[in-house]
């Protein structure tokens, strides 16, 4: 059974401050996303990581895949109140199966 | 800018009941998926259709069917439910790289 531990499960967190979610799995994976979940929606994908040791920006963001593909991070800077959400990381294998994270609940206070 | 729609919203079931919820997406999307979330158990896939006229069991298909009705849209029934159901529910689809999954907005189902 592939596993994809993600951690923190919960975190809340100043405004400003800078906050890292993980992503780990003893599976190797041909690519990983990151989907950001606002309450009452579905998610939404942020970004997909392809090659292992890859590193992509999104303003504030930052994700990285492992060099083995078998772990990425999600860095955030400078946290603002609009990055509260669920992050959920998922691991993509074989004909496009996708392994889900739990999710990180993120709670950005003012 | 519809892209995936599912109903009902919200949803309270008794034992026993039986329902369908609809997924329609308006993306060309070869691919369409249900899952349910749960509070610390992230997606679990119920069931996906890769393309039009088949459909494959995921983690978690007990107690549920599946209906691709054409390439657009993809029900989930429920045929006697039980509180175990309860949960959101999500549809799902992607396009034909299957990079990026597209979400409804979730359909809360409470069966008490």
């Amino acid at each position: 059974t592939q596993l994809l531990e993600q951690s923190p499960q919960f975190l809340s967190i100043q405004e400003g401050e800078n906050l890292t979610v993980y992503c780990n799995s003893s599976s190797v994976f041909s690519s990983l996303q990151w989907y950001r979940q606002e309450p009452g929606e579905g998610p939404v994908l942020l970004v997909t990581v392809v090659t292992g040791g890859e590193v992509k920006k999104l303003k504030r963001l930052t994700f990285q895949f492992g060099d083995a593909r078998k772990d990425s991070s999600l860095h955030i800077t400078a946290a603002q109140p609009g990055d509260t959400g669920l992050y959920l990381c998922a691991g993509v294998w074989g004909n496009y199966q996708l392994i889900w994270g739990a999710g990180t609940k993120l709670i950005i206070k003012p | 800018n519809a892209g995936v729609t599912q109903t009902p919203k919200f949803q309270v079931l008794k034992t026993g009941q039986s329902m369908t919820l609809q997924c329609a997406q308006d993306m060309n999307h070869n691919s369409m998926y249900w899952y349910r979330q749960d509070p610390g158990m992230g997606l679990r896939l119920i069931y996906y259709s890769a393309s039009e006229g088949t459909t494959d069991k995921g983690e978690v298909p007990n107690g549920y069917n599946v209906s691709r009705l054409n390439k657009r849209e993809f029900s989930l029934r429920l045929e006697s439910a039980a509180p175990s159901q309860t949960s959101v529910y999500f549809c799902a689809s992607s396009g034909q790289s299957g990079n990026t999954i597209y979400f409804g907005e979730g359909s809360w189902l409470t069966v008490v």
